[in-house]
């Protein structure tokens, strides 16, 4: 079975600063892994998805993830945040259904 | 091009009393997958719809129940509510019944069980 551990529950990070959600994976097969974020009273919007080929995902709002199947994970990095990223950030693996990680709540600071 | 609609946003319901979400999912897309969100947590696969059959169910009792129609709208019924059933369910279509295709969210029904 597939299941999807994010290491950290909550990152606090100040505006401007690089950040790293961590999430790694589970799976004695193939899966497709993606990165969703959600705004408070909102449902879940698409960051980024690997699929197969280039190891390292581009996403919307200069999100980025980089796949390493030897360490089984799927980090989610930006190089600069903003306030307007303060959000909650979920990985999820996909095989026949799609399994989300418990979240991680990044608040960025000024 | 509509999003993926739910409603209603906000519902109230008693123990042991029967409730139904409704999803309209985004145009041109034939599957609707259901999950419940429970505060604090990360989404929990319910099931998933494909061309108005069931294509794949998570580890929720059959209290729960779902349906499509053939303009791949859905209802998510639940029965016999317990508190622990008080969570935001969310609504996600998408382009084919495969793993791999991207998924559209819906805003959620938050449901509230006293």
């Amino acid at each position: 079975a597939q299941s999807v551990t994010q290491l950290d529950s909550q990152v606090p990070v100040f505006e401007e600063a690089p950040v790293e959600l961590r999430c790694n994976y589970s799976s004695s097969v193939s899966v497709y892994l993606f990165w969703y974020v959600q705004y408070p009273n909102q449902g879940l919007q698409l960051l980024l998805k690997y699929l197969s080929g280039s190891t390292l995902v581009k996403g919307i709002n200069g999100f980025e993830a980089e796949f390493n199947k030897s360490q089984t994970s799927f980090h989610l990095r930006k190089p600069s945040v903003h306030i307007s990223d303060t959000a909650e950030y979920f990985c999820a693996v996909s095989f026949n259904d799609m399994r989300f990680g418990a979240g991680t709540r990044l608040t960025v600071k000024p | 091009e509509t999003g993926v609609t739910q409603s209603p946003t906000h519902l109230i319901k008693t123990r042991g009393q029967q409730v139904t979400l409704r999803c309209s999912s985004q145009s041109g897309h034939n599957t609707v997958s259901w999950y419940q969100q429970a505060l604090g947590q990360g989404p929990q696969f319910i099931f998933q719809y494909y061309r108005e059959e069931e294509n794949g169910r998570g580890n929720f009792p059959p209290r729960f129940s779902g349906l499509q129609f053939p303009n791949y709208s859905s209802e998510l019924n639940v029965n016999a509510l317990e508190l622990d059933d008080s969570a935001l369910y969310l609504c996600a279509s998408s382009l084919g019944g495969q793993s791999s295709y991207e998924q559209y969210f819906g805003p959620g029904t938050r449901l509230t069980v006293t």
